[in-house]
């Protein structure tokens, strides 16, 4: 089973660049997330989606958009890199009753390493 | 807002030592808990999981947790470390309705041989 594919594992982009992770998973699952990881700070949530056609924003949304047209994928975009974005950066997906992730569990991508400098 | 703190940022043991990590939490409803584990290099993997019933789970690798309510506490247990369990280990929450889930700021493990 693939679970959760990201894409690319490493990117460096230079101030102002504008580049798109990806992010697939094969498990059906309708909840997938975008998190980063800073040292010291744990995973902090930057957007999320329930199902197709559906996003919200999470801890961090700042200079990072999403979109969900299929249940399988969910992009993070960021419009204009800055060196605060320099960060790890995971999807995670996981099933879901009505809109809410109870009694489920998270699985997670290898992470994408991203530099921005 | 909730949020989760787990106390101890950096822990050093030695082989066989036996491990306890701290994780509280600020949330007055029914939560679900986990405590997720990542080796060096890699992704997060679940090492347990807390939805009801018994408080005290048990996880992969000998792990176990025990859920306090009264303390608001997921305490993650080991009676003996390995080398291999070098790692981080994060505890999180599932908050916001049950679509958020919250992470603490991690732990890093290092055992030594």
């Amino acid at each position: 089973n693939a679970g959760v594919t990201q894409t690319p594992k490493f990117q460096v982009l230079k101030t102002g660049q504008s580049m798109t992770l990806q992010c697939a998973q094969d498990m059906n699952h309708e909840y997938m997330s975008w998190y980063r990881q800073d040292p010291g700070m744990g995973l902090r949530l930057i957007h999320y989606s329930v199902g197709a056609g559906i996003t919200d924003q999470g801890e961090v949304p700042n200079g990072y958009n999403v979109s969900r047209s299929t249940t399988e994928d969910f992009p993070l975009r960021l419009l204009s890199a800055a060196p605060s974005q320099t960060s790890v950066y995971f999807c995670a997906s996981s099933s879901i009753t009505g809109r809410s992730m109870k009694n489920t569990e998270a699985f997670f991508g290898q992470g994408t390493r991203l530099t921005v400098v | 807002a909730q949020s989760v703190s787990q106390h101890n940022h950096h822990v050093i043991l030695s082989e066989a030592a036996s491990l306890e990590l701290g994780c509280n939490y600020s949330y007055g409803g029914t939560v679900n808990l986990f405590w997720y584990v990542q080796y060096p290099g890699q992704h997060l993997q679940l090492l347990l999981k807390y939805f009801s019933g018994d408080p005290l789970v048990k996880g992969i690798k000998g792990f176990e947790a025990e859920f306090i309510k009264s303390k608001f506490s997921f305490n993650l247990r080991k009676p003996s470390v390995q080398w291999s369990d070098t790692a981080e280990y994060f505890c999180a929450v599932l908050t916001g309705g049950g679509n958020k889930l919250t992470f603490g700021t991690g732990t890093q493990l290092k055992v030594e041989l």
